[in-house]
């Protein structure tokens, strides 16, 4: 099992960025996906999820209504569409396997990429 | 938002101690959606226990994880030097899902 996550970079306040998951060695539309961030020095924090097929996204409160996660199962894919990114969003973003179709442990991450928010 | 506070912050042991970390929820927890992870520096977290209780693939038997209700605990009985690192709870049984802030084991 592998996730590589993509994306990430320095950004201005209010800038977009879009974060891609490139998964491979399981049967990717069988399990949700996780994105979960940790900001420098600072613990860890569930930024939203994705069903197998899509039927069931949720989002923190902190990044709902500016943050969309989509997934395409053909290309093995996750993204996280951040838009309005502000500086409390400056972190570690990692990609996580569910054990789940709907949600479950993260029994797999990737390294993670980093995002960072500042003028 | 169901809120985890792990204690201690931090936990000053040596190797082959006994190491006994605490996750207390502010309101009831299934055990079925609390879990452990572990995660060492410059890497990404793995999956320690799952389902309060259970070890995911490959951990070895000395993490044990127990509890229910707002009190669970994982122990660590014989600290080996690949265990020091940062030990986070989380819960997915309610939504959001969250974590607890983290207990660093380090070493003494």
């Amino acid at each position: 099992v592998q996730l590589v996550e993509s994306g990430g970079g320095l950004v201005q306040p209010g800038r977009s960025l879009r974060l891609s998951c490139a998964a491979s060695g399981f049967t990717f539309d069988d399990y949700a996906i996780h994105w979960v961030r940790q900001p420098p020095g600072k613990g860890l924090e569930w930024v939203s999820s994705i069903s197998w097929n899509s039927g069931n996204i949720v989002y923190a409160d902190s990044v709902k209504g500016r943050f969309t996660i989509s997934r395409d199962n053909a290309k093995n894919s996750v993204y996280l569409q951040m838009n309005n990114l502000r500086a409390e969003d400056t972190a570690l973003y990692y990609c996580t396997k569910a054990t789940g179709y709907t949600s479950g442990w993260y029994d797999y991450w990737g390294q993670g990429t980093l995002v960072t928010v500042s003028s | 938002e169901i809120v985890l506070t792990q204690s201690p912050g931090t936990l000053s042991l040596s190797p082959g101690e006994r190491a006994t970390l605490s996750c207390r929820a502010s309101q009831s927890v299934s055990s079925s959606y609390l879990g452990w992870y572990q995660q060492k520096p410059g890497q990404a977290p793995r999956l320690l226990i799952y389902g309060a209780s259970s070890r995911a693939t490959g951990i070895p038997d000395r993490f044990s994880g127990s509890g229910s209700g707002t009190d669970f605990t994982l122990t660590i009985s014989r600290l080996e030097p690949e265990d020091f690192a940062v030990y986070y709870c989380q819960q997915f049984g309610f939504s959001p899902q969250t974590f607890g802030q983290g207990t660093k084991v380090e070493i003494k």
